[in-house]
C-alpha cells in the first residue's frame, strides 16, 4: 500500500523559504500515472489547495501563491518537494502532500500523507 | 475563481441520516469528491466522482448531485461519523475545496 509521509522544519522565520519535503513508500512518482499535489491546512481553518504536479508532464499552482511557490521531484530519492518563498504568518499551516488517483486533473486525491506543521514566526 | 459553498455545520442524531450540501456554479459539469477529516488526522476520501465509494468506506456513505448542489448522505449515523467533511472540484486548472461541514453526532 502506498504511503506518503511529509517533512519539514517545523518552524521557519518570516521572509525565509519553507522547505518540505513527501517521501514516497511502497510506490513512484516518476513510474506512475498518477498527479500529485500539496495542499495546506491553516490551524482551526479548511483545507486550500497550493498545486499539483504529473511527472513528466506540467504543474499548476494556486494562483493566490504561484508567485512565491515551486512543486518538483528528487528523482534519485522518489521524494516530492515544495518550496515557498518570502514567508509570513500567512504561511503556518498543516502541509500534506496527496496521490491524485489518476492521471486526470479531475481525479480526487486518494491517499493523503499525515500532514506536517509548519509555524512561521520570528 | 470558482467557489464550493458548505454549511459550517450539520448535526445529527445517532442512527439518523446526515445529509451535507456542496453548492457550486455548473457543479452538474463537474466530478465532485468528498473528504472526511476527523480530529487530528489526515483527510480521507470517501466518495469520488459524484458517487463511487473507495475500497473501505462502508455503503453508509453515498453521493449524489442535482442541478447546482452535491450532497454527501451519511445514513444510519455513528459516532465515529464526527468529523469535518470537504467536498472538492477541479475546474479549469483549479483545485478547489468547500469550506467544510463539521458534523456533530448529538
Amino acid at each position: 500500500q502506498l504511503q506518503l509521509q511529509e517533512s519539514g522544519p517545523g518552524l521557519v522565520k518570516p521572509s525565509e523559504t519553507l522547505s518540505l519535503t513527501c517521501i514516497v513508500s511502497s510506490g513512484s512518482i516518476t513510474m506512475s500515472n498518477n498527479y500529485w499535489g500539496w495542499i495546506r491546512q491553516p490551524p482551526g481553518k479548511g483545507l486550500e489547495w497550493i498545486g499539483s504536479f504529473f511527472y513528466g508532464g506540467t504543474t499548476n499552482y494556486n494562483p493566490s501563491l504561484k508567485s512565491r511557490v515551486t512543486i518538483f521531484v528528487d528523482t534519485s530519492k522518489e521524494q516530492l518537494s515544495l518550496k515557498v518563498n518570502s514567508v509570513t504568518a500567512a504561511d503556518t499551516a498543516v502541509y500534506y502532500c496527496a496521490r491524485g488517483q489518476g492521471r486526470s486533473w479531475a481525479d480526487a486525491f486518494d491517499i493523503w500523507g499525515q500532514g506536517t506543521m509548519v509555524s512561521v514566526s520570528s | 475563481s470558482y467557489v464550493l459553498t458548505q454549511p459550517p455545520s450539520v448535526s445529527v442524531a445517532p442512527g439518523q441520516t446526515a445529509r451535507i450540501i456542496c453548492g457550486g456554479d455548473n457543479i452538474g459539469s463537474k466530478n465532485v469528491h468528498w473528504y472526511q477529516q476527523r480530529p487530528g488526522q489526515a483527510p480521507a476520501l470517501v466518495i469520488y466522482d459524484d458517487s463511487d465509494r473507495p475500497s473501505g468506506i462502508p455503503d453508509r456513505f453515498s453521493g449524489s448531485k442535482s442541478g447546482i448542489t452535491a450532497t454527501l448522505t451519511i445514513s444510519r449515523v455513528e459516532a465515529g461519523d464526527e468529523a469535518d467533511y470537504y467536498c472538492h472540484v477541479w475546474d479549469s486548472y483549479l483545485w478547489v475545496f468547500g469550506g467544510g461541514t463539521k458534523l456533530t453526532v448529538l
